[in-house]
């Protein structure tokens, strides 16, 4: 079956600018959260949605925001970016708490010039 | 402060040297323990997991760590490595007390074998 699917996978933006990024997660996982990766710390916990509801969220600021749609899709929005915004944003589902494994996406580069 | 600790941030080794890398966390409730690996330019999968029982477990590609409570760790291990095993390993922490997908990831630990 499909993996979690994330795109774009690569993109540059300006300092100012605003990011959209999407995720599909594996068909019949309804929880779907975010990390974003940076060399030397690892992964950083964004937040996590399940039926369209957040349930967590890291310590972010507010300009990261993201929405899980109906279908379990997610979006992650980041405003008004800044150079220290250039990661890997990694997209994860999960099934249930049973299995408990996160599968992940290839993840969307993001650069801020 | 909650948190996950790898307490080496970049290992080399030879082909058919032993592997051991450090993992501690800071959770004192009931905890679910996960070793993730990311091969380069590929995305992060499992090696292996502890959720309860057997406080050794075996993951894929003849990985396997060890789970002491009184110590707070999970390190994971592997007899012999290959050339293949060239890639970056975080360890997660699952923290049961609310929903799931929350991990805390541990900065990772960059591992090199050399031909």
């Amino acid at each position: 079956k499909a993996g979690v699917t994330q795109t774009p996978r690569y993109l540059i933006k300006t300092r100012g600018q605003q990011v959209t990024l999407s995720c599909s997660p594996i068909s019949g996982h309804r929880s779907v959260s975010w990390y974003q990766q940076t060399p030397g710390q690892g992964l950083q916990f964004l937040f996590e949605y399940f039926s369209e509801t957040q349930r967590n969220k890291g310590n972010f600021p507010g300009r990261f925001s993201g929405r899980q749609f109906s279908n379990s899709r997610s979006e992650m929005n980041v405003s008004t970016l800044e150079l220290g915004d250039s990661a890997l944003y990694l997209c994860a589902s999960t099934k249930d708490r049973i299995t408990g494994e996160l599968f992940f996406g290839e993840g969307s580069r993001l650069t801020v010039l | 402060a909650q948190s996950v600790s790898q307490h080496n941030h970049h290992v080399i080794l030879s082909e058919a040297a032993s592997l051991e890398l450090g993992c501690n966390y800071s959770y004192g409730g009931t905890v679910n323990l996960f070793w993730y690996v990311q091969y380069p330019g590929q995305h992060l999968q499992l090696l292996l997991k502890y959720f309860s029982g057997d406080p050794l477990v075996k993951g894929i590609k003849g990985f396997e760590a060890e789970f002491i409570k009184s110590k707070f760790s999970f390190n994971l291990r592997k007899p012999s490595v290959q050339w293949s095993d060239t890639a970056e390993y975080f360890c997660a922490v699952d923290v049961t007390t609310d929903s799931w997908g929350k991990f805390q990831f541990g900065a990772g630990t960059q591992v090199v074998v050399t031909p």
